[in-house]
């Protein structure tokens, strides 16, 4: 039963608009969630992360949007290059002893910035 | 810095035989665990250690072993190689507790089982 969900497997957008990835957990006890990046042939990179007393964290283009009330976050890219087509995966953990560092990941976005 | 280092980076086996996946962190973290992925499946779980002796399992443990004699290595076990055993596997690597809870991976191990 997977307690992270993206249920977009694709997204295409074009350069220089805004790219919006949604993420869904069901596990209430996730208090920290990050999204990773991954190009083919290598491994996941950190992109960003939310603790869960925020409800927005923002790195140059990338900002996270976390609504605990309805257990969604998101992630925007804008504006989005083509350097960002990826695939993106988001991931949750629980800030307790047994769980801190067992993150849970959702099945990922593939991510198509067209010129 | 090498950061999180797997070796091999591809290797393909017949059922039944046995193999480890090496892997290697010169960041002196704390935490270390393997993850599989698998297409529309995200990245699982498979063992997770604190720190040296000490493991745990996670989500997909069977099938696969780990041991963490140093705080730098961290290999798996495939005992007896089944065909689902197919996979990508990650090692990562974090600083635990005093960290933010940020992993870093390595690349990748792709591992194939006829």
């Amino acid at each position: 039963d997977q307690q992270v969900k993206q249920n977009s497997p694709s997204l295409s957008v074009q350069e220089g608009r805004i790219s919006i990835l949604n993420c869904d957990y069901t596990n209430s006890m996730f208090d920290y969630f990050l999204w990773y990046k991954k190009y083919p042939a290598e491994g996941p990179t950190f992109l960003i992360s939310i603790s869960s007393i925020k409800d927005k964290n923002e790195d140059g283009r990338f900002t996270v949007f976390l609504n605990k009330s309805a257990k969604h976050l998101s992630l925007h890219i804008v504006p989005s290059q083509p350097g960002d087509s990826a695939v993106y995966f988001c991931a949750a953990s629980a800030k307790t002893t047994d769980s801190w560092g067992k993150l849970q990941f959702g099945a990922g976005t593939q991510v198509v910035v067209t010129p | 810095n090498a950061g999180v280092t797997q070796t091999p980076k591809f290797q393909v086996l017949k059922t039944g035989q046995s193999m480890t996946l090496q892997c290697a962190q010169d960041m002196n973290h704390e935490y270390m665990s393997w993850y599989r992925q698998d297409p529309g499946m995200g990245l699982r779980l498979i063992h997770y250690s604190v720190g040296a002796g000490i493991t745990d399992q996670g989500e997909v443990p069977n099938g696969y072993n780990v041991s963490r004699s140093t705080t730098e290595d961290f290999p798996l076990r495939l005992l007896s190689a089944a065909p689902s055993q197919t996979s990508v596997y990650f090692c990562a690597s974090s600083y635990g507790q005093k960290g933010t809870g940020e992993l870093f991976f390595g690349e990748g191990s792709r591992l194939t089982v006829l």
